[in-house]
């Protein structure tokens, strides 16, 4: 079935740690996003990919690295220099053009 | 930073009630405006995108209405139903030349048997 996948569903991690999310679509979509939610606010746009070997910082990308080497991959770093890295994070992606994007079950990262 | 807001912020309404809320964004530059419903442990799901000033989607008993003029989008729900009940985020696209998205802070719909 085609769809986007995030793993792991729940992570933990010691304070200082760098650690990677994996995202993942076999969607052929050109387009995917890192968004990051805390509680009582709404998805926030961290990084995006319009195409392989290209990505564009978000309004919250500070601490955060990304790479996009294949089109159906799209990992997101959380940096020791993320100050509250502890946060619910969705992947997404969609077709370029005016589509409607698909989400991943998301990753909850819990530094401690 | 573009900003979308969305209100009420959460939202209890009746079985069978109607309800509706609303999506600000900014009216320059606009490209498209998508509305997603969220329901708890799973994941945001597309209901509507709309391009167009004065367009009308519906889906069952949601609709949605757009006016890129002055920059809002209504949602409605008609006789809402507990199964209604999730988190109805919107989305604003400001230009063709980046898919970048930019989602508001959601309305919280808790609809009560």
């Amino acid at each position: 079935d085609g769809g986007i996948t995030q793993s792991p569903k729940y992570l933990f991690r010691k304070e200082g740690q760098n650690v990677t999310l994996s995202c993942e679509q076999n969607l052929n979509h050109d387009a995917m996003y890192w968004y990051r939610q805390d509680p009582g606010q709404g998805l926030r746009l961290i990084y995006y990919s319009q195409i392989v070997n290209d990505f564009q910082k978000g309004d919250i990308a500070e601490g955060y690295s990304v790479s996009r080497e294949k089109k159906e991959s799209f990992p997101l770093t959380v940096t020791s220099a993320q100050k509250n890295p502890t946060a619910f994070y969705l992947c997404a992606s969609s077709r370029q053009g005016n589509t409607e994007a698909f989400f991943g079950q998301g990753t909850r990262l819990t530094v401690v | 930073i573009l900003n979308v807001e969305q209100s009420p912020q959460s939202l209890h309404v009746q079985e069978g009630d109607s309800t509706n809320f609303t999506c600000s964004f900014p009216s320059s530059n606009f490209y498209a405006l998508h509305w997603y419903r969220w329901e708890t442990a799973k994941s945001p799901e597309a209901l509507f995108v709309m391009t167009l000033n004065g367009d009308e989607k519906k889906k069952g008993r949601i609709s949605a209405t757009l006016n890129t003029k002055e920059g809002y989008s209504y949602l409605y729900i008609k006789g809402s139903q507990p199964e209604d009940s999730a988190t109805y985020l919107c989305a604003f696209r400001s230009t063709p030349n980046t898919d970048k998205l930019i989602f508001g802070t959601g309305t919280r719909l808790q609809v009560f048997p």
